[in-house]
Order: structure tokens, then C-alpha cells, then sequence
């Protein structure tokens, strides 16, 4: 069973435009969402992560989208470089929880 | 200072071999995870160690999977009698979240991971 689901799973966007990845999820006791990015050949990296506390963080040229009552999360990338290109996965976990649960990712390609 | 490591970062085997990985993670880290990564997947959680607390196991696909962790330094994932199902990619992870510490959020530092394939 998925926990997060994360779409699209591949997407292509020129460059200067916006990316956006949607995740959902069903477990109302979820309340920490990171993102994460990954190049080839690398482990993922934490990118930007919010708490349901709140309904947008913005760090730089990344912003989180959250709704709380469609249980629904986004990452837009605004003025994507190609140097974007890479996968992009969202999680969730909860308080006194171990796991962390992650989306199956959206490749990510910014076209010069 | 240093990253997470994992080696070997490839590692071949036939069917029926026994695999062991490696990860260091950053030093002064109590946490440390284990999660698989199969081709144009997420990362399916394995394990997970918090200082010398009993780890939770409960990811762990069957008895083939085991790890170990002495306290908080290098852990060994080891995969008894692989098959083809295994081949995946193993990340480690660590960080500093947990056990009362006062940090701002639970962020967790991948290695590179292990490539395992099996023939």
C-alpha cells in the first residue's frame, strides 16, 4: 500500500518555466513533508520540507504547497534551470514515527 | 566534514550468494536508516537505528534481511542467499534527529548508495 502518492512521474519543462509535483497521502497523523532531490548516481538530498502548521514555505525558487483538508501537497519550482533536472521525491512522516514515507518520484527534465 | 559512505558502491553476485553492505554515517549521527531503491521506484524503508535503542526491523522484506549497528558507528545490512528480486539500489542514511535532541527538523543525509545486482 502506498502512502504517498506522488504524480507526474516524469515531466519536461522549459527552461524559465514552472515545475510542479503533487503528492497526496491518507494518514491524517502524517505531519512533517519533506522533499527530496536526487541527481544520477547520488543519494537524495533534503531540498525544502514543511509542517502542516502551515500552508506554503518558500525557499529561493521552491515552494511548498500544503492542504491540509484535501490532504495534498505540491513543490513548484519557479524559473526552472536545467540544472533542475533530476528526481524529485516527497515523503511524510509523523511525530514518534521511525519511517519515513516516500512518493516513487518525478523525473524531472528542464530543457535549455 | 564527510558525508554518509556506502561501499562497496557496486556489488555483482549470483543467485544463492550472501551480500554484505556497508555504511558510515556522519559521525555524532544516532540515527542511521536503511532503505531500498528499486529501478524508477521510491525508496522503500528497510530498518532503522537510533543509538542503542532496539531497531525497528518491521521494513525488513523477509528473514533473508538483516542488520547491524554497533552503537552509534558503521552499520552492515547483510542479504543471505540474494535473488534476482534483490537487485536494487541500498541507501544508508543518518541524522541527528531523535532522542530528545533539539533539532529543528528531521533531515536525513543519504549516502550514495550500493548498486547490488544479481544474476
Amino acid at each position: 500500500q502506498q502512502q504517498v502518492k506522488q504524480s507526474p512521474q516524469s515531466l519536461i519543462v522549459q527552461k524559465g518555466g514552472i515545475s510542479i509535483i503533487n503528492c497526496a497521502y491518507e494518514n491524517t497523523a502524517f505531519d512533517y513533508f519533506p522533499w527530496y532531490q536526487q541527481f544520477p548516481g547520488k543519494g537524495p538530498a533534503l531540498l525544502i520540507a514543511i509542517r502542516p502548521d502551515v500552508s506554503e514555505k518558500k525557499e529561493g525558487r521552491f515552494t511548498i504547497s500544503f492542504n491540509k483538508s484535501a490532504k495534498q501537497f505540491s513543490l513548484h519550482i519557479m524559473d526552472s534551470q536545467p540544472g533542475d533536472s533530476a528526481t524529485y521525491f516527497c515523503a511524510a512522516s509523523f511525530t514518534g514515527g521511525n519511517q519515513f514515507y516516500f512518493g516513487t518520484g518525478t523525473s524531472l527534465t528542464v530543457i535549455p | 566534514g564527510a558525508g554518509v559512505s556506502q561501499s562497496p558502491s557496486n556489488k555483482v553476485t549470483e543467485k544463492g550468494k550472501d551480500v554484505e553492505l556497508r555504511c558510515d554515517p556522519i559521525s555524532g549521527h544516532t540515527a542511521l536508516y536503511w532503505y531500498r531503491q528499486r529501478l524508477g521506484q521510491g525508496l522503500e524503508f528497510l530498518i532503522y537505528f537510533q543509538g542503542n535503542s532496539a531497531p525497528d526491523k518491521s521494513g525488513l522484506p523477509s528473514d533473508r534481511f538483516s542488520a547491524e549497528r554497533t552503537g552509534e558507528s558503521v552499520s552492515t545490512l547483510t542479504i543471505q542467499r540474494t535473488q534476482q528480486e534483490d537487485s536494487a539500489v541500498y541507501l544508508c542514511a543518518s541524522s541527528d534527529w531523535g532522542q530528545g535532541r533539539r533539532v529543528r527538523r528531521n533531515e536525513q543525509f543519504f549516502g550514495p548508495g550500493t548498486r547490488l545486482t544479481v544474476l
